[in-house]
């Protein structure tokens, strides 16, 4: 049974516009959630985080938008750039679960420049 | 580079043959995680180290598995008569100390079990 789950498998965007990628969670237990980009033959790399105290956190270009009530987060990104195209992974935690994380099934972002 | 590395980087086996990965996390981080990723899907848990303890397993972690981290430094996952099932990427983590620290990624060890 997936807990965290990204809908989309696959988003296009044009150069300069906005990418928004979503998320939805099924437990209510998770109180930390991120966003991982992960390029071919790499490891994942962290992008953005926020906790469940806050509804928003942003950091340059990216924005991270948190729903407790719709259990629902998204990515902003704008301007959305070539060098963007990656795999984003939704990601989640439980405060006391050592940080253990549940990832989403990944959406694949091309930006078309 | 000072990032986590794991070795090594692809593993092509026979199926009832034993492997063994190697992970060496970022210097000074005290936690290590290791994480396992199948085609089309997201990194899966399957256990974490605080130092040299293994604290959380997961029930994907079965029987045929281990993971050490002997003096708190370098990790090692280790599967025994591997499956075509085990064939998957095996992604390790480090952290530095607290539940809040941000998971350093290292590239996988990609295993094909033949």
């Amino acid at each position: 049974d997936q807990q965290v789950k990204q809908n989309s498998p696959s988003l296009s965007v044009q150069e300069g516009r906005i990418s928004i990628l979503n998320c939805d969670y099924t437990n209510s237990m998770f109180d930390y959630f991120l966003w991982y980009k992960k390029y071919p033959a790499e490891g994942p790399t962290f992008l953005i985080s926020i906790s469940s105290i806050k509804d928003k956190n942003e950091d340059g270009r990216f924005t991270v938008f948190l729903n407790k009530s719709a259990k629902h987060l998204s990515l902003h990104i704008v301007p959305s750039q070539p060098g963007d195209s990656a795999v984003y992974f939704c990601a989640a935690s439980e405060g006391n679960a050592g940080n253990m994380l549940t990832f989403g099934g990944g959406t694949r972002l091309m930006v078309k420049p | 580079d000072t990032g986590v590395s794991q070795d090594p980087r692809h593993k092509i086996t026979k199926r009832g043959q034993n492997v063994t990965f190697r992970c060496d996390p970022i210097s000074e981080h005290n936690r290590l995680y290791w994480y396992r990723q199948t085609l089309g899907q997201g990194p899966e848990f399957l256990t974490y180290f605080q130092n040299e303890a293994q604290l959380e397993k997961s029930r994907l972690l079965s029987d045929r598995f281990s993971a050490e981290r002997p003096k708190g430094s370098f990790s090692t996952l280790e599967i025994q008569r591997t499956e075509q099932g085990d064939s998957a990427m095996y992604l390790c983590a480090s952290s530095l100390r607290t539940a809040w620290d941000e998971q350093f990624f290292g590239p996988g060890t990609r295993l094909t079990v033949l």
